[in-house]
């Protein structure tokens, strides 16, 4: 089965500085999303990482915040960008393979901003 | 009313107890829908997919109710192993995933 790669798997930043989260995908896949995960809650789509364009963000997320960039079909990265505390939270990619609907998700990057 | 709505729980059940969560879901066009474990600090991995009135695997047992758009998650047979979060998932416009608040599950002895 193919294999998601998500590194770093947890940090700890200081607040005001920026870290970017990769997701690397070991075959092709139709789309990729990234999640946060708060904690105590459930997921929130952050935005759909699009191939060779910018990324469509849900409401209340802005690129400003949240740069993704998508250059081909297997990788993709997530920027947090001047974090603060309220930034602490798990975040995960999610990829749709092709011919399959549902969705697989990476091991996830646990952030936690002091 | 939300996307998807869950009953967060938690579940206590003894081993052996059968259980079952509900999820209730807002768009009428949804076609399929998903049930996915996450256990304490993992991510989510699927358990079940739902695309008619139901599937059946092993002591999992999900089932659709369009009429009244609901699915259901039914686990008989509890195990302490099955003490997880059990998020429902249900895809919107453009594939998007809207997850609910997921259902806590306690097995205990």
């Amino acid at each position: 089965s193919a294999v998601i790669s998500q590194k770093p798997s947890r940090d700890i930043c200081q607040r005001g500085t920026s870290l970017t989260i990769q997701c690397q995908v070991d075959s092709q896949v139709t789309m990729m999303f990234w999640y946060r995960q708060q904690p105590g809650q459930s997921l929130t789509l952050i935005a759909t990482a699009n191939q060779g364009s910018e990324a469509t963000y849900e409401s209340g997320f802005v690129i400003d915040k949240f740069p993704i960039s998508r250059p081909n079909l297997t990788f993709s990265t997530l920027t947090v960008s001047n974090m603060s505390p309220e930034d602490s939270s798990i975040y995960l990619c999610s990829v749709v393979f092709p011919g399959i609907l549902s969705y697989t998700f990476g091991s996830g990057t646990r952030l936690t901003v002091v | 009313r939300k996307e998807v709505e869950q009953d967060p729980g938690p579940f206590n059940v003894p081993e052996g107890a059968t259980v079952a969560f509900n999820c209730t879901y807002s768009n009428s066009a949804s076609q399929s829908f998903f049930w996915y474990r996450q256990d304490c600090r993992k991510e989510p991995k699927l358990l079940m997919s739902v695309y008619s009135s139901g599937n059946e695997d092993g002591r999992f047992t999900a089932q659709l109710n369009r009429a009244s758009q609901y699915i259901s998650l039914l686990i008989r047979d509890s195990k302490l192993s099955d003490s997880a979060t059990y998020l429902c998932a249900v895809p919107t416009g453009f594939q998007k995933l809207v997850f609910g608040t997921g259902t806590r599950l306690l097995v205990s002895p």
